[in-house]
């Protein structure tokens, strides 16, 4: 079945403490890209990669990295994380295509609380 | 990067044709608008894409005018499951930047 696997699903942390969070894909697929949604501002991108080793910054980077050392994985790193970091994070990917933007398919969501 | 603006909600009944519009002024010439649904606790789900004109699936119908500053997502004859957040997007891959900017979302309310 094709999908977007992302775990932990859930996670309450304290500040300062490192943690990441996975992302897979079994599409083959060359773009991925980290979102957090909080209420009343939609989803905002984190981070995105083009393919493996080629990644950027998205709307909201501070606070994040991320690498892509194999085509299906895109871990979401967060070195220090704060309470500003309390969200949903949605990972996706999707094909480039022959144009437009493709057809992203989104993971399941991890939702991270940090105390 | 183009900006989108979304009504925040909207209000229908089953059975109606609801069309929500999508202001996106400062689209690229590269850049497509596409279409998602999601539902609380879920990823957004890819509804429909498009460039210019008008596009059809077997869910939805996209209309983009000539000057492409607006597309409006039609969804014929709604039913409850169709309550939902609508979110437009503006981007594409290969133009001057591959970031992808959602809008704030529509919250459509569909009631018997």
């Amino acid at each position: 079945e094709a999908q977007v696997t992302q775990n932990p699903r859930y996670l309450i942390t304290v500040t300062g403490k490192k943690l990441t969070v996975t992302c897979s894909q079994n599409m083959n697929h060359e773009y991925m890209s980290w979102y957090r949604q909080d209420p009343g501002l939609g989803l905002r991108q984190i981070y995105y990669s083009m393919n493996v080793e080629v990644t950027d910054k998205g709307d909201v980077p501070e606070g994040y990295k991320v690498s892509r050392k194999e085509k299906r994985n895109f871990p979401l790193i967060l070195e220090s994380p704060s309470p500003n970091q309390t969200s949903l994070y949605f990972c996706a990917s999707s094909s480039r295509g022959s144009g437009g933007a493709g057809e992203q398919f989104f993971g399941p969501g991890t939702r991270l609380t940090v105390l | 990067l183009a900006k989108t603006t979304q009504p925040i909600s909207m209000d229908s009944y089953e059975g109606q044709e609801v069309n929500i519009t999508c202001s996106h002024n400062n689209i690229a010439t590269n850049d497509y608008i596409t279409w998602y649904q999601q539902f609380p606790s879920q990823g957004p789900r890819f509804i429909i894409q498009g460039y210019k004109t008008k596009v059809t699936n077997e869910v939805a119908s996209l209309f983009i005018p000539a000057d492409r500053k607006s597309s409006t997502l039609s969804l014929p004859r709604v039913s409850l499951s169709d309550t939902a957040v609508y979110y437009c997007l503006v981007g594409s891959y290969g133009g001057a930047t591959n970031k992808l900017i959602f809008g704030t979302g529509t919250l459509l309310a569909v009631q018997p």
